[in-house]
């Protein structure tokens, strides 16, 4: 029932760059702001970026976020084994069934 | 220190009403523009949001879920409680209750630790 859509894995040694992609559509994406999560397993998510490109207090500069039309981008640079998790897109939907959406989902593996 | 904490049943019959309780500190649902939503993930797949309620009591539900949801919270508690009707085996999953600040926009700064609800005979 994801709206949006993510490739399902993604990953780089350490030390190298990663970015997960986030596509969506004019009521979504394209219209709101995107935030992205971090899932480590068992464990709850874990707000990384919001308003497309801000980092909550405590998450490191190695996280980056941005947004292109109904598209939107989460980069990892300097990758570590503690950043192994699912990564999550959300936005709002602006449709007549207007809601919070989520992405597929993104398993970072750190080889 | 903001905390969301979910409880509620481990294990529910099909067909029976779920209730949920999301006790949560730190900040209070009656802050102009806070709200507070359900989310749940089922076992290996992806998130789901389920409903939102805000400081004013508007509601918004899930179009897939609106017909057996209901959000409803009480400020003097700090509380917010979602009702899941007709319980399905594939309503398995993790629930996690979830803040949104104003100041997050759209996103949930905060998450619950998250409850595993089992549907099963």
């Amino acid at each position: 029932q994801s709206v949006l859509t993510q490739p399902p894995s993604v990953s780089a040694a350490p030390g190298q760059k990663v970015t997960i992609s986030c596509s969506g559509s004019s009521s979504n994406i394209g219209n709101n702001y995107v935030s992205w999560y971090q899932q480590l397993p068992g464990t709850a998510p874990k707000l990384l970026i919001y308003d497309n490109n801000k980092r909550p207090s405590g998450i490191p500069d190695r996280f980056s976020g941005s947004k292109s039309g109904t598209s939107a981008t989460l980069g990892i640079t300097g990758l570590q084994t503690g950043d192994e998790a699912d990564y999550y897109c959300g936005t709002w939907d602006s449709s007549l069934s207007a809601g919070s959406v989520f992405g597929t989902g993104t398993k970072v593996t750190v080889l | 220190q903001v905390t969301l904490k979910e409880s509620g049943p481990a294990l529910v019959k099909p067909t029976q009403t779920l209730t949920l309780t999301c006790t949560f500190s730190g900040f209070s649902l009656s802050t102009s523009a806070m709200r507070v939503s359900w989310i749940r993930q089922p076992p290996g797949k992806a998130l789901e949001w389920l409903a939102r309620i805000d400081w004013d009591d508007d509601k918004f539900y899930s179009t897939s879920l609106k017909t057996r949801l209901t959000i409803s919270k009480d400020t003097s508690k700090n509380q917010v409680v979602l009702t899941m009707t007709n319980m399905d085996p594939v309503d398995t999953a993790t629930y996690y209750c979830a803040r949104m600040p104003m100041t997050t926009s759209d996103a949930f700064d905060i998450w619950g630790q998250g409850t595993m609800v089992t549907v099963s005979s």
